[in-house]
């Protein structure tokens, strides 16, 4: 299994440019969810999905989309960057939501906005 | 949401044993404490869960006391490898939201 995997590593954009960071897991858990991390900070919720076609919004939703067309993957899109949009994201799996259920993270994709 | 509180940095040496403090004071009786360790550049890594009393794996220790309003994540015997931020979560049964919280910079010096 390769677990859960981001792409890309790294990404630099202008602001107001759209992207979509890519998110897989091929461990068929039902939970997926995506968080950034400001330098120093602890993890914020941005979208979460307990299933293909179900996603709601976490802590910090505004100015990304998601989607969950089928249970592997869990993309989220940046509208319109903007500079406070520079973090580093990470996406995560779990078997199911709920509360023994580890969740396994991806490495994570450092955007950068200028 | 569910809030902890836990200390911003502590300090040890190599071969100590390490006991790092989370406060959660309003947890709810169905609620499981999860801790996770995260070194610089990766994501968080799931380390121990428990419910209540004592918990022991491999790689650590948790212990709860009878009223839950606290934890305590033990590192027997730490190495330089054990240097990362450890985080303390609850709300994780009604889960719609997991939240972290800021964590604890753990550093070890030789």
């Amino acid at each position: 299994n390769a677990g859960v995997t981001q792409t890309p590593k790294f990404q630099v954009l202008k602001t107001g440019q759209s992207m979509t960071l890519q998110c897989a897991q091929d461990m068929n858990h039902e939970y997926m969810s995506w968080y950034r991390q400001d330098p120093g900070m602890g993890l914020r919720l941005i979208h979460y999905s307990v299933g293909a076609g179900i996603t709601d919004q976490g802590e910090v939703p505004n100015g990304y989309n998601v989607s969950r067309s089928t249970t592997e993957d869990f993309p989220l899109r940046l509208l319109s960057a903007a500079p406070s949009q520079t973090s580093v994201y990470f996406c995560a799996s779990s078997l199911r939501q709920g509360e023994t259920y580890e969740q396994y993270f991806g490495p994570g994709t450092r955007l950068t906005v200028t | 949401l569910a809030k902890t509180t836990q200390p911003i940095s502590m300090d040890s040496y190599e071969g100590q044993e390490v006991n790092i403090t989370c406060s959660h004071n309003n947890i709810a009786t169905n609620d499981y404490i999860t801790w996770y360790q995260q070194f610089p550049s990766q994501g968080p890594r799931f380390i121990i869960q428990g419910y209540k009393t004592k918990v022991t794996n491999e790689v650590a220790s948790l212990f709860i006391p009878a009223d839950r309003k606290s934890s305590t994540l033990s590192l027997p015997r730490v190495s330089l490898s054990d240097t990362a931020v450890y985080y303390c979560l609850f709300n994780y049964s009604s889960a719609s939201k997991i939240i972290f919280g800021s964590g604890t910079r753990l550093s070890i010096r030789p």
